[in-house]
């Protein structure tokens, strides 16, 4: 069984500067997937990235971007330049590659972005 | 627009009192899926669905029950509700032949509080 781990519940961090969140996974599968989902208070589920394990380069959409460390199971999330509206919960999730797979959640770390 | 439509958005019942929570999409979609949210434990998968008339327990399914009769609809089921049921639901959705990286589309969650 696949376990998600994140091991900050909450963050805060000032407008335009940086704030990295942590993940970390345990599988045995070699074909899987991660993914960040960002939770507003409007309660919608949103993609924010996806990495597929088996691309070295780390994934990238406009501010956001991830730290994939396979070896160490780690996935982290860097958002840049942090605006109010990425105030959120932040998920990590982890799906197995192939067919019939569900996404195995972690336990969220709520962002606080400070004016 | 391509959608998971889950109702009520808000429900508040008295413990026993059995009630549904409707969970319907769009897209023609093989897997569906229910999930708990409770802070701190991320969200669980409670049912799976791999297409009509196909369920499977997810990790928390005591107390809950769905049935698959139509490849649209995918109702979660509380026949007994308990005060531990108090949680956020989603509904989520995923094609077969998509690969696993397209990830789910969410429903926008139903606030449950079972007194």
């Amino acid at each position: 069984a696949q376990t998600v781990t994140q091991s900050q519940p909450e963050m805060s961090v000032q407008e335009a500067e940086t704030v990295t969140l942590s993940c970390t996974y345990d599988t045995s599968e070699n074909n899987y997937y991660l993914f960040w989902y960002k939770q507003p208070p409007s309660r919608q589920m949103i993609l924010v990235i996806r990495q597929e394990a088996y691309k070295q380069q780390n994934a990238t959409e406009n501010r956001f971007s991830v730290n994939f460390q396979k070896a160490a199971k780690s996935f982290s999330l860097k958002i840049s330049d942090s605006q109010l509206g990425d105030t959120a919960m932040y998920f990590c999730a982890f799906i197995r590659g192939g067919a019939g797979n569900m996404l195995t959640f972690g336990g969220g770390t709520r962002l606080m972005v400070k004016p | 627009e391509a959608q998971v439509t889950q109702n009520p958005r808000y429900l508040i019942t008295v413990t026993g009192k059995k009630l549904t929570v409707t969970c319907s999409q769009n897209m023609n979609h093989e897997y569906m899926s229910w999930y708990r949210q409770d802070p701190g434990l991320g969200l669980r998968q409670i049912y799976y669905s791999m297409n009509v008339e196909v369920t499977d327990k997810g990790d928390v399914p005591e107390g809950y029950k769905v049935s698959r009769k139509e490849k649209r609809n995918f109702p979660l089921i509380l026949e007994s509700p308990s005060p531990n049921q108090t949680s956020l639901y989603f509904c989520a959705s995923r094609s077969y032949w998509e690969p696993a990286n397209y990830g789910y589309t969410f429903g926008s969650g139903t606030r449950l509080t079972v007194v």
